[in-house]
């Protein structure tokens, strides 16, 4: 058990540019999710996949905002033309196959600056 | 909708005190409550997890107790240490997690 591990873990970008993020979760863990948490607040629910399916999205995901989990194994968070209100800490979650109930294991985070 | 809110947003004690943490949520339809540590620009680090069925979970010096029917939970540190400074967060299990803002704890040497 390596834990679950994001990438870069930080990343610095320019206004308009786009950004993919990487998340690869405990093995075998067949869900995942992605929060996104600004300066001073609790995590925010973006998405969750339950294998390769996307299960829900936030209305926080605007159309910019995409995630995919291919294999059902790492998934990627892509954000295109970034804006100002994008930079934020996200964070990559994933949960064992026992379900709900068991704790839900959290990655380092990616930093995003959007500058 | 389901809301979790936290109180005191901000802490700060002497060394030795022991504290009492706040998180409060609407529904109590849940799974769990999680408590969770994170120290500034990292992740998240599970403190405690305690299931629907149960009252309380302690690890060490802390002691995390859940009221679902008031929707109410308390997290307890006794004899605080300057290396427990860190944001202490809430969270309840939904189909996925939903977080409260946090309580900033500062023990000061």
């Amino acid at each position: 058990d390596t834990g679950v591990s994001q990438d870069p873990r930080h990343k610095i970008t320019k206004r308009g540019q786009n950004v993919t993020f990487r998340c690869d979760p405990i093995s075998e863990h067949n869900r995942l999710y992605w929060y996104r948490q600004t300066l001073g607040q609790g995590p925010e629910f973006l998405t969750y996949f339950q294998n390769e399916a996307q299960l829900e999205k936030s209305r926080l995901l605007s159309d910019r905002f995409s995630a995919e989990r291919p294999k059902g194994s790492f998934s990627t968070l892509e954000i295109q033309r970034t804006e100002q209100g994008d930079s934020a800490m996200y964070l990559c979650a994933s949960h064992p196959v026992r379900g709900l109930r068991s704790p839900l294991h959290f990655g380092n985070g990616t930093r995003l600056t959007v500058t | 909708k389901q809301e979790v809110t936290q109180i005191p947003a901000a802490l700060s004690v002497p060394e030795g005190e022991n504290l009492v943490l706040n998180c409060s949520f609407t529904d109590s339809a849940i799974y769990n409550l999680q408590w969770f540590r994170q120290d500034p620009g990292k992740g998240l680090t599970s403190l405690l997890l305690i299931q629907s069925s149960q009252r309380e979970q302690t690890s060490g010096r802390l002691n995390a107790s859940l009221d679902k029917s008031s929707g109410r939970s308390t997290l307890y540190i006794a004899a605080s240490q300057p290396g427990d400074s860190a944001t202490y967060l809430c969270a309840v299990t939904t189909n996925k997690l939903i977080f409260g803002t946090g309580t900033l704890l500062a023990v000061q040497p």
